[in-house]
């Protein structure tokens, strides 16, 4: 298995532009994930999905969007970028939320002049 | 709102040495509680998952103890050597919609 895989590892983007991170896993998991993490701030919540078809709001969702189209792939978009959303985005994955444990891509470093 | 803080924020030891990492949380009505390690420009890594039924677990070296009553948990290292050093991070499942929220972690740096 190859886990949970994110691209692109790097990313520079100018105010306004947008884009999609990738995400996928390949261990049939139900639940995915997508936070940001900020030095200072932790780790936080932005968008999740507990199934395809079904997505919901997480802590910071403004800014985002995602779709949860099939079971592996999760994509996260950015619809204007802006210079607030420079940041360290993981990808997660389990079985389930409450009672499995939660597996993270490797991250995609984002920043946005 | 769930609220995850963990104590100290660094930590340096000499490489040997038994060590105790701290995790508090303000809502006790948990599902399951976890510890990840995190190595500078990595993703995390998941060392030790506790269900809200459970008291403890344990790894190799490492064990996981949660008093949900109190809201605590620790992550005791037993030898330490300096491949141990990364951030650890502390999370809980919890609420309605069953969110992880991370504590800040706590940075270990072992000293050879």
């Amino acid at each position: 298995n190859a886990g949970v895989t994110q691209t692109p590892k790097f990313q520079v983007l100018k105010t306004g532009q947008s884009m999609t991170l990738q995400c996928a896993q390949d261990m049939n998991h139900e639940y995915m994930s997508w936070y940001r993490q900020d030095p200072g701030m932790g780790l936080r919540l932005i968008h999740y999905s507990v199934g395809a078809g079904i997505t919901d709001q997480g802590e910071v969702p403004n800014g985002y969007n995602v779709s949860r189209s099939t079971t592996e792939d999760f994509p996260l978009r950015l619809l204007s970028a802006a210079p607030s959303q420079t940041s360290v985005y993981f990808c997660a994955s389990s079985y389930s939320i409450s009672s499995d444990t939660q597996y993270f891509g490797p991250g995609t470093r984002l920043t946005v002049l | 709102k769930q609220e995850v803080t963990q104590i100290p924020a660094a930590l340096s030891v000499p490489e040997g040495e038994n060590l105790v990492l701290n995790c508090s949380f303000t809502d006790s009505a948990i599902y399951n509680l976890q510890w990840f390690r995190q190595d500078p420009g990595k993703g995390l890594t998941s060392l030790l998952l506790i269900q809200s039924s459970q008291r403890e677990q344990t790894s190799g070296r490492l064990n996981a103890s949660l008093d949900k009553s109190s809201g605590r948990s620790t992550l005791y290292i037993a030898a330490s050597q300096p491949g141990d050093s990364a951030t650890y991070l502390c999370a809980v499942i919890s609420g309605s919609a069953r969110q992880l929220t991370f504590g800040s972690g706590t940075q270990l740096t072992v000293l050879p």
